[in-house]
């Protein structure tokens, strides 16, 4: 069955220091999206990109925040300067042109900033 | 402002013990309503969409349905291994992002 695939599992990074999560979506999706679940918080939304372009964006997705596909297979997520308040797990998801609504997520990426 | 609402935020069960969660929705112009289930330390899975009050959907021991305000996801006769966290999202307007609930985490004891 085909899955979307997030590495690192996890990852330990120093505040301030730039961090790069991968994601390869299910291969004939179109449509990317990330979201984080901070610890005993709700799963929320950060991005979702269409097309090569970001289509929307939460307020939680600042500058520090960018994305970009790089070839065909990757989505990646960028935060060039994290903080200790960007600890939390970091959900890739991507739906299909048909039932474009359901999304299909991966296992996460726990990013931990000390 | 769009919100998505759980109850209750932890129920246990015994194997065997029917229930209900619920989930209800302030979305304007709602698209869709989801239903995952999230396993400790996993992403979502997701298990049901809905997209018009009065629909319903079923997979093995669960059934998921709506109205114009909520949406119930029943657990007949749970077995331990259902334990998980349920999630319920919407989306709605122009938006395609999943506006999520809190969770009800589920435990149902052998």
């Amino acid at each position: 069955e085909p899955e979307v695939t997030q590495t690192p599992s996890h990852q330990v990074t120093q505040m301030g220091q730039e961090v790069i999560l991968r994601c390869v979506p299910i291969s004939n999706h179109l449509y990317f999206y990330w979201y984080r679940q901070i610890l005993g918080q709700k799963v929320e939304f950060l991005v979702s990109f269409y097309n090569n372009e970001i289509s929307e964006k939460s307020e939680i997705f600042d500058d520090q925040f960018s994305v970009e596909r790089p070839d065909g297979s990757n989505f990646t997520l960028k935060i060039r300067s994290t903080k200790l308040e960007d600890s939390a797990m970091y959900f890739c998801a991507s739906s299909g042109t048909v039932a474009k609504n359901i999304q299909y997520f991966g296992a996460g990426t726990r990013l931990s900033v000390l | 402002e769009d919100q998505v609402t759980q109850s209750p935020e932890a129920l246990r069960l015994q194997e065997g013990e029917s229930s209900s969660l619920n989930c209800s929705y302030t979305v304007s112009g709602l698209r869709g309503l989801f239903w995952y289930r999230q396993d400790p330390g996993k992403g979502p899975e997701f298990l049901f969409t809905l997209y018009s009050a009065g629909e319903e959907k079923e997979k093995e021991r669960l059934k998921a349905t709506l109205t114009k305000k909520e949406s119930f996801l029943h657990i007949t006769a749970p077995k331990p291994e259902d334990s998980a966290t349920y999630l319920c999202a919407a989306t709605g307007g122009s938006q395609g992002n999943l506006i999520f609930g809190k969770g009800t985490k589920l435990s149902v004891k052998p």
